[in-house]
């Protein structure tokens, strides 16, 4: 399997534009992860999805933030608009959780910044 | 109080020596637990997850000890490849699929 795939994987944008990260998921895997991490803040879960359905966005900073997962095999992460302190590298991520653990594997990240 | 806390370190070793550090976690119904392993602008890869009988792979050992809420990680024989960020993960109460992320302790090898 590929793993997870991030695109794109380095974005520069400029404040107030719109701001579309993308995942796809591996294959099989029930459960996607949304990451944020910054020096400051480490990492942190925004949301996450089962089966499609999102289950707990309370991680999700603001309104500007926004995450669908119209299938199985593609998940967005949108910011609209931008701001200076949204630059962080996003990570996906995903697990199936059969095997009665949670362990989630990671993309490479979309390293993200808003000037 | 954070969830997941570490020592951030660093912990500069010379090749061969073992370094060891802990972790602790303020949920007590926690139900998993795990070390990642974070390459400096890499993702976080797991390293290995943590029993409550204690578990080693190869040169590296995980212990948890449930009463006092830490998880701890033992490197023996430190390789430079070992260089690396080591991140303590925790997961809730049963059903809950949230990871909590320690902020990471990171660990230099030096040859």
């Amino acid at each position: 399997d590929a793993g997870v795939i991030q695109s794109p994987r380095h974005e520069v944008t400029e404040m107030g534009q719109e701001v579309t990260l993308r995942c796809k998921p591996i294959s099989g895997h029930d459960y996607l992860f949304w990451y944020r991490q910054t020096m400051m803040r480490g990492l942190e879960l925004l949301i996450y999805f089962n089966n499609n359905v999102p289950i707990d966005d309370s991680g999700m900073p603001e309104d500007r933030f926004s995450a669908k997962m119209p299938n199985a095999s593609f998940s967005t992460l949108k910011i609209q608009p931008s701001e200076p302190r949204d630059s962080a590298v996003y990570f996906c991520a995903s697990s199936e959780l059969w095997t009665g653990e949670n362990i989630q594997y990671f993309g490479a990240g979309t390293r993200l910044s808003v000037l | 109080r954070k969830e997941v806390e570490q020592d951030p370190g660093p912990f500069n070793v010379p090749e061969g020596a073992t370094v060891a550090f802990n972790c602790t976690y303020s949920n007590s119904a926690s139900q998993s637990f795990f070390w990642y392993r974070q390459d400096c602008r890499k993702e976080p890869k797991l390293l290995m997850s943590v029993y409550s009988s204690g578990n080693e792979d190869g040169r590296f050992t995980a212990q948890l000890n449930r009463a006092s809420q830490y998880i701890s990680l033992l490197i023996r024989d430190s390789k430079l490849s070992d260089s690396a960020t080591y991140l303590c993960v925790v997961t809730g109460f049963l059903g809950d699929y949230k990871l909590s992320f320690g902020a990471g302790t990171t660990v230099t090898v030096r040859a």
